[in-house]
């Protein structure tokens, strides 16, 4: 069966400090890789999603940056974090070929101070 | 700008009620919607779907409404329990498209 893992699951960090988020997916080959975060009183905002090695699309302009270095990899980045840098990041995957449901990790908790 | 919404923030309902969610998009692009139950601290998991060529999906308590003509689908839970009480989003990809786009979420509260 197919598993996400996410971490950390929480995370405090300064203002001007760099992110790593990593995502990694075990027992589906090729999947969709997603990024969402939820701002607190917020739905789902989609920031970024790769359908393969190296492809990312952003949807939101932003301080943020997404790398994809294996199949199953996904990994969300910041040179500096902003306040407005604090949410709930929640990573997820999807099987190629169009409406197929998203599954999520358990997410980053991420506090900017 | 905000395509997928659900305009009630929370629901209270009676143990063994019906709990009904709603949910309104304004795209007519969408042509697959997925509802998702959310405990806090934790993901997301996937509940339901519906293609935009049906208008009911049945599983288990929980029944997916679409009405294409006015944009609206709706989630039915019967008989409510309290252990669906979490939040519930709406969610609807476009045709062709690979972002699925997410309502702000309803928090249902069920009640013994």
């Amino acid at each position: 069966s197919q598993t996400i893992h996410q971490w950390p699951a929480t995370l405090v960090q300064p203002v001007g400090s760099p992110l790593s988020l990593e995502c990694t997916v075990e027992g589906t080959s090729n999947p969709n890789l997603y990024w969402y975060r939820q701002a607190a009183g917020r739905g789902l905002q989609l920031l970024f999603y790769s359908v393969g090695i190296g492809q990312i699309s952003s949807e939101v302009p932003q301080n943020l940056s997404a790398s994809r270095p294996q199949d199953r990899q996904f990994i969300l980045s910041s040179k500096k974090l902003l306040l407005s840098d604090s949410g709930f990041y929640l990573c997820a995957w999807s099987s190629q070929g169009g409406n197929s449901p998203l599954h999520f990790g358990n997410g980053t908790r991420l506090t900017v101070t | 700008d905000q395509q997928v919404k659900q305009n009630s923030p929370s629901l209270s309902v009676q143990e063994g009620r019906i709990s009904i969610l709603n949910c309104d998009y304004t795209n007519s692009m969408f042509d697959y919607f997925l509802w998702y139950k959310k405990y806090p601290a934790e993901g997301p998991t996937f509940l339901i779907s519906i293609s935009s060529i049906k208008d009911k999906n049945e599983d288990g308590r929980f029944t997916v409404f679409l009405n294409k003509s006015a944009k609206h689908l709706s989630l039915h839970i019967v008989p409510s329990q309290p252990g669906d009480s979490a939040v519930y989003f709406c969610a609807a990809y476009p045709n062709s498209g690979y972002a699925l786009n997410f309502g702000k979420g309803t928090s249902l509260l069920v009640t013994p």
